[in-house]
């Protein structure tokens, strides 16, 4: 069964280092979203993106956020300069219409010292 | 701002048992909800999509109900089982128009089932 890929699953650095966090959606979706829960919380809804660009983001997405489909195949989500509020588990989600049916990877914990 | 709350926040049963999960959102205009279980430290498993249109829907021992107009819906869990141990989500998203909506979530309700 097609499922969302998450790399790393977890990664570890440094306050105020950049850090890529790397998604493969299922491949014939076309909505691709990012989410973040910080340990105890609600998952939060962070950005979407279609036709390669940003759909939707919340207001948590600022400008230390970036997201980008860099190939056919793989969604990234960027943190310019860490925080340690930054620290929180990463979900990737990929949904087809007309369902939108949204299906998530096994996450990224993201921990920042 | 569209709210999603579940009660209750946690729950322990016997094994066999049929149990019912709650959830309620604030803003009635949705475009589909969604269940989902989440193991711990865990991705979140979707188990359930309702459209905004449907009433319920059902997949094996799982039933869900939607009631739109009042804001809430019911995940019905039949003879229970201790693999059902989990944390059940309830998310909602709200047509804008563009597609990629994203989902709002509530807290959960994290389920034991005793063998």
């Amino acid at each position: 069964e097609p499922e969302v890929t998450q790399t790393p699953s977890h990664q570890v650095t440094q306050m105020g280092q950049e850090v890529i966090l790397r998604c493969v959606p299922i491949s014939n979706h076309l909505y691709f979203y990012w989410y973040r829960q910080i340990l105890g919380q609600k998952v939060e809804f962070l950005v979407s993106f279609y036709n390669n660009e940003i759909s939707e983001k919340s207001e948590i997405f600022d400008d230390q956020f970036s997201v980008e489909r860099p190939d056919g195949s793989n969604f990234t989500l960027k943190i310019r300069s860490t925080k340690l509020e930054d620290s929180a588990m990463y979900f990737c989600a990929s949904s087809v219409l007309p369902k939108n049916i949204q299906y998530f990877g096994a996450g990224t914990r993201l921990s920042v010292l | 701002k569209q709210e999603v709350t579940q009660i209750p926040a946690a729950l322990s049963v016997p094994e066999g048992e049929n149990l019912v999960l709650n959830c309620s959102f604030t803003d009635s205009a949705i475009y589909n909800l969604q269940w989902f279980r989440q193991d711990p430290g865990k991705g979140l498993t979707s188990l359930l999509l309702i459209q905004s249109s449907q009433r319920e829907q059902t997949s094996g021992r799982l039933n869900a109900s939607l009631d739109k107009s009042s804001g809430r819906s019911t995940l019905y869990i039949a003879a229970s089982q201790p693999g059902d141990s989990a944390t059940y989500l309830c998310a909602v998203t709200t047509y804008s128009g563009g597609g990629a909506d994203g989902l709002t979530f509530g807290k959960g309700t994290h389920l034991i089932i005793q063998p």
